[in-house]
């Protein structure tokens, strides 16, 4: 059973510090990976991809695959009030199907 | 910026009674899926559908489950007889191709239908 795990938090940021969000995978053969945010009610929009080993900067965006250990995560720099979501981590397995993790809620506190 | 549709945003339906979500995925865009999620769950993937038939479907999408591309735009998801567990918000997505060659796969979702069935 091919799975992406997160923790479901909420994770609770002071605004203005680094917001760590973690995922780890079950499928050695996942190749892309994605991190979507969600906000309550919304659909979930793509906020970073990730193909190869290492970090992958965006903005205040950072994400980092680590294949052997099979291990992404996702740092918000300088996290701000409107960061507060959901984050949703996905890879995509050998036919291109996103396997979803069930998301990480961050709260950013002002 | 080009944008995925969906209508209604909400219907509510008695059950046992058919529905029929809509959707205009993005207009070059060669991939589109249905995904449903219920409140406080996972995205659960219900189908794919690339060239005019189904590429992919999960579990979830049993014979009470039909997909069209009646024209060049609009991409249907029809529920035959509802049942209580289909209340969900439905997600429409589409993307421009497979694979991680310039990340043509990336989803862009349309902002959903809240389906509910009393």
């Amino acid at each position: 059973q091919k799975e992406v795990e997160q923790n479901s938090g909420p994770l609770s940021v002071p605004e203005g510090a680094i917001a760590s969000l973690n995922c780890t995978y079950s499928d050695r053969v996942s190749q892309s990976f994605f991190w979507y945010r969600q906000y309550s009610g919304k659909s979930p929009e793509l906020i970073m991809s990730i193909y190869s080993n290492g970090d992958k900067e965006d903005g205040r965006f950072t994400a980092q695959l680590n294949k052997a250990s099979q291990y992404v995560s996702l740092l918000i720099r300088d996290s701000q009030p409107s960061d507060s979501a959901t984050y949703l981590c996905a890879s995509s397995d050998s036919n291109y199907q996103l396997i979803w993790g069930a998301g990480t809620k961050l709260i950013i506190k002002p | 910026e080009p944008e995925v549709t969906q209508t209604p945003s909400h219907q509510v339906t008695q059950m046992g009674q058919e529905v029929i979500l809509r959707c205009v995925p993005i207009s070059n865009h060669l991939y589109f899926y249905w995904y449903r999620q219920i409140l406080g769950q996972k995205v659960e993937f219900l189908v794919s559908f690339y060239n005019n038939e189904i590429s992919e479907k999960s579990e979830i999408f049993d014979d009470q489950f039909s997909v069209e591309r009646p024209d060049g735009s609009n991409f249907t998801l029809k529920i035959r007889s509802t049942k209580l567990e289909d209340s969900a918000m439905y997600f429409c997505a589409s993307s421009e191709g497979l694979g991680s060659s310039g990340g043509n796969e990336k989803l862009f979702f349309g902002s959903g239908t809240q389906l509910s069935v009393l």
